[in-house]
């Protein structure tokens, strides 16, 4: 993904807000899209995804919707916690030489929840 | 349930010393990927196994090598270290790719903890 150094985008939202991180991927042929959250010092962690046979798929206070036609996926979390504070990630998964896989991040959002 | 495991979570090196990173993947999960994270940037893929086999190559120097063992855990080494080496370095593991219905579908990756490295 396109790097941008230290100054990652910031999103701040009230608690109880509903908020919604945007995501463009680059690859037209990719077909499984993954939206991983990351806390300061810890690994990504999976939240929730979505293949591309689907253009909306629903968790717990979580939904990514996709738009193949313009490459564009979303995350939107409902109501907000000050847990929910953290930098995400859309990561979009790619075929590598022979059967093999790898993820492709975007930059990532940061989210701050405020009171 | 059990994650994927690395180690060390630290590690401080000097310029020109060499650093072996640990990585035990999720119980059945036979395929590890190895991602680099500098300051404020995404994760970068650098190598992958399947089986115990190399997968696939990304941005990885030549003066790193990584290999996957008969228990799947997996080691990343890194010879002649440089200042640009210092990174959060991430291993995640997944079931690979599933084939059925003339397709391929990616599985879940799952991501360790992660390795702080500063070269010094």
């Amino acid at each position: 993904g396109e790097s941008v150094g230290l100054h990652l985008p910031t999103l701040s939202v009230q608690e109880g807000d509903n908020s919604i991180i945007n995501c463009a991927y680059s690859n037209s042929a990719s077909d499984y899209f993954i939206w991983y959250k990351q806390e300061s010092g810890k690994g990504p962690q999976f939240i929730i995804d979505i293949r591309s046979n689907m253009d909306k798929r629903q968790g717990q206070r979580v939904t990514v919707l996709l738009n193949k036609t313009v490459k564009h996926l979303s995350l939107q979390i409902a109501a907000t916690q000050p847990g929910d504070s953290a930098v995400y990630f859309c990561a979009e998964n790619i075929f590598g030489v022979g059967n093999t896989d790898k993820l492709i991040f975007g930059t990532g959002t940061r989210l701050q929840v405020f009171p | 349930a059990a994650g994927v495991i690395q180690s060390p979570r630290h590690l401080i090196k000097e310029k020109r010393e060499t650093a072996t990173l640990k990585c035990y993947p999720i119980p059945r999960h036979d395929t590890v990927y190895w991602y680099q994270q500098g300051p404020g940037q995404d994760p970068q893929f650098l190598i992958s196994f399947y089986e115990k086999m190399q997968s696939d190559k990304g941005s990885i120097p030549d003066r790193f090598s990584a290999q996957q063992f008969s228990d799947y855990h997996s080691e990343l080494n890194m010879s002649s270290l440089e200042l640009g080496d210092s990174a959060l370095y991430f291993c995640a593991s997944s079931l690979g790719l599933r084939l059925e219905y003339g397709g391929r579908y990616g599985e879940t990756q799952y991501f360790g903890p992660g390795t702080r490295l500063l070269v010094l």
